[in-house]
């Protein structure tokens, strides 16, 4: 247990489908983090939220929409996905988002676009 | 951030010491050398970081040499959970976390 938890574990749904992942995290850190890691790819950093702001977007498509409601949850929205953003969806968080701390990651979601 | 490569791939002997290098000879002064581990489809997990000195915690330690451009982490005693990818990862501060492609360590019974 690393204290980040994530739901659901396993996602399946079609591309006119409109879903949430949820991440939570009981470390009271203050930056919370995004990764997607496709098969036999590294790990792609997508969001990042420093003291629920906003921090990074690293040219991730508008269909992948974050919200950060508070320093402890985390949200990913998803619409009108594409089957090629079937992965594994990884959220982490860090003492800060800006220093050299180490993030802790929850187990993921695997979600599957078909 | 200073570019790392590890080997694809390593094996080691249940029980004996299991050493994966990382060359980062590119590392500047104020970056930091971490390693994570992921196990098969669950999220990387943190295992030790350091900036010059060596440094050992409970699950590993990471030996860094005297000119920083290569590291070595060690598991003294490994054991079939140790089955893992490894991810050595030199990041300045401030900076994200670039995991790359990492070690694949099979530990073998």
């Amino acid at each position: 247990e690393t204290g980040v938890t994530q739901t659901p574990r396993h996602l399946v749904m079609g591309m006119t489908n409109k879903k949430s992942l949820k991440c939570e995290q009981h470390l009271g850190h203050n930056a919370m983090y995004w990764y997607k890691q496709s098969a036999k790819k590294p790990l792609e950093l997508m969001f990042v939220y420093n003291f629920k702001e906003q921090t990074e977007n690293n040219s991730v498509p508008s269909r992948f929409s974050p919200e950060c409601p508070n320093s402890s949850h985390l949200f990913l929205h998803l619409h009108t996905l594409q089957p090629e953003d079937s992965a594994l969806y990884l959220c982490a968080s860090s003492q800060d988002g800006t220093l050299s701390y180490e993030q802790y990651f929850g187990p993921g979601t695997r979600l599957t676009v078909t | 951030d200073a570019k790392t490569t590890q080997p694809p791939s390593m094996d080691c002997a249940e029980g004996r010491a299991a050493n994966l290098p990382c060359n980062h000879s590119t590392i500047s002064g104020n970056e930091y050398v971490y390693w994570y581990r992921q196990i098969h489809s669950q999220g990387p997990q943190y295992i030790i970081h350091g900036l010059k000195n060596n440094e050992t915690n409970e699950m590993a330690s990471l030996i860094i040499t005297e000119d920083r451009k290569s590291s070595t982490l060690i598991l003294p005693h490994a054991t079939l959970r140790d089955t893992a990818v490894y991810y050595c990862i030199a990041r300045n501060t401030g900076n994200q976390f670039y995991f790359g492609t990492g070690t694949s360590l099979t530990v073998i019974p």
